[in-house]
């Protein structure tokens, strides 16, 4: 079975300032990974994905992550976050070789961002 | 095009009722997954169907069940209700398993409180 970890529960952080969260991951094979933010109020949007290939990967809104396979980990970063950042993302992974729809969610990241 | 649409957004229910929460996926897209929200456990996966059959199940009690339709529209239903079976739940579609690796698009949600 999957686990995924996300170490920062909360963050607060003033607008201008530089984000990375972390996302680790637990599985004995090939998994698709995932970062979903729900903003207050609003249904879990996917932010980017990676399957395969660059392993750099950037998704909507000026956030970006990286998949090192070797650290079992795919941190999320933005250089400059906003006011509108402010959210709760969360990291996923599934099963490369599952034909299905089966995500293992991090427990979330909560992040406040001040104007 | 239109989103999932869960319905109904809340609910009340009591202890030792049983409850159908339904789901309509995007247009096209045939895997319906389903997940359970709640403050201490985070998001956990239930169960997925694909063409009317469950093809991966989470690791949840025999009393939430599911089912899909031929027009890919999912209920789930959750019988013999405890007070910790009180969360949002959330259904999502895919085109997982269409000869696509992608990603899972997700409703608002059932707000479900059982007293």
């Amino acid at each position: 079975a999957q686990s995924v970890s996300q170490h920062n529960h909360h963050v607060i952080l003033s607008e201008a300032a530089s984000l990375e969260l972390g996302c680790n991951y637990s599985y004995g094979g090939t998994v698709n990974l995932f970062w979903y933010v729900q903003y207050p109020g609003q249904h879990l949007q996917l932010l980017l994905k990676y399957f395969s290939g660059d392993p750099l990967v950037k998704g909507i809104k000026g956030f970006e992550a990286e998949f090192i396979k070797s650290k079992f980990s795919f941190n999320l970063r933005k250089p400059s976050v906003q006011w509108s950042d402010t959210a709760e993302y969360f990291c996923a992974v599934s099963p490369w070789d599952n034909a299905g729809n089966m995500l293992t969610f991090g427990g979330g990241t909560r992040l406040m961002v001040k104007p | 095009k239109a989103g999932v649409t869960q319905t109904p957004r809340y609910l009340i229910k009591t202890r030792g009722q049983q409850v159908t929460l339904s789901c309509s996926p995007i247009s096209g897209h045939r895997s319906v997954s389903w997940y359970q929200q709640t403050p201490g456990q985070g998001l956990q996966f239930l169960f997925e169907y694909f063409s009317e059959t469950q093809r991966n199940k989470g690791n949840f009690p025999g009393r939430f069940s599911g089912r899909q339709f031929s027009n890919s529209r999912s209920e789930m239903n959750v019988s013999t209700l405890e007070l910790g079976d009180s969360a949002l739940y959330l259904c999502a579609s895919s085109l997982a398993g269409q000869g696509l690796n992608t990603e899972a698009f997700f409703g608002q949600g059932t707000r479900l409180t059982v007293v």
